[in-house]
């Protein structure tokens, strides 16, 4: 049973246009949601995370929207460069764990194209 | 800061063998976790530790154990290797037990023949 879903294996865009990255998870009791950006090769790369009594946090290109209602979480980044491409994951966590322990989704694609 | 370091980078083993691979967390993070990653299931938590305790376990068989030193260093063994355990496999480290931000190490890839 997967608690957090990218339905989006991939995604496409221009470069100078936004990209917005979906991530749904099932787990009720998650309160902390992380996104990470992977290179072939690489470990992935933490890039912003939000807290569930928060519905928006930003740091700079990067924004991240949390629907708890719907169980929905999604990354913007605007204006998309073609640097940013890679695999972007979403992870969640929350307090129910003993431990740190994130639960990924299985990652989208993303492709700047210049 | 130096961030995490894993050792070693890649790795060839026989099924039915050991295998022990090496965390350095970044300096003064006391909390260290162990994922896997593989194209079929995704990344997946291995177990935690902090202050040389693991605090919490994946859903993964005995094979997979690990351990944390005092000077927070961690390192995770497979025993009786199989073909399904090649993968890469992920070190990640945070500030303390408190600490959702999780910084990850390169990994060690891992094929077993």
């Amino acid at each position: 049973d997967q608690q957090v879903k990218q339905n989006s294996p991939s995604l496409s865009v221009q470069e100078g246009r936004i990209s917005i990255l979906n991530c749904d998870y099932t787990n009720s009791m998650f309160d902390y949601f992380l996104w990470y950006k992977k290179y072939p090769a690489e470990g992935p790369t933490f890039l912003i995370s939000i807290s569930s009594i928060k519905d928006k946090n930003e740091d700079g290109r990067f924004t991240v929207f949390l629907n708890k209602s719907a169980k929905h979480l999604s990354l913007h980044i605007v204006p998309s460069q073609p640097g940013d491409s890679a695999v972007y994951f979403c992870a969640a966590s929350g307090r129910s764990n003993a431990g740190n322990m994130l639960t990924f989704g299985g990652g989208t694609r993303l492709m700047v194209k210049p | 800061k130096a961030g995490v370091t894993q050792t070693p980078r890649y790795l060839i083993k026989t099924r039915g063998q050991q295998v022990t691979l090496s965390c350095s967390p970044i300096s003064g993070h006391r909390s260290v976790s162990w994922y896997q990653q593989t194209p079929g299931q995704g990344l997946q938590f291995l177990f935690e530790y902090f202050s040389e305790t693991q605090r919490n376990k994946g859903n993964f068989p005995g094979r997979f154990s690990g351990r944390q030193f005092s000077n927070s260093r961690s390192e995770m063994n497979v025993s009786t290797l199989e073909l399904g355990d090649s993968a890469l496999y992920l070190c990640a480290s945070s500030m303390d037990a408190s600490s959702y931000e999780q910084y990850f190490g390169p990994g060690t890839r891992l094929t077993v023949t």
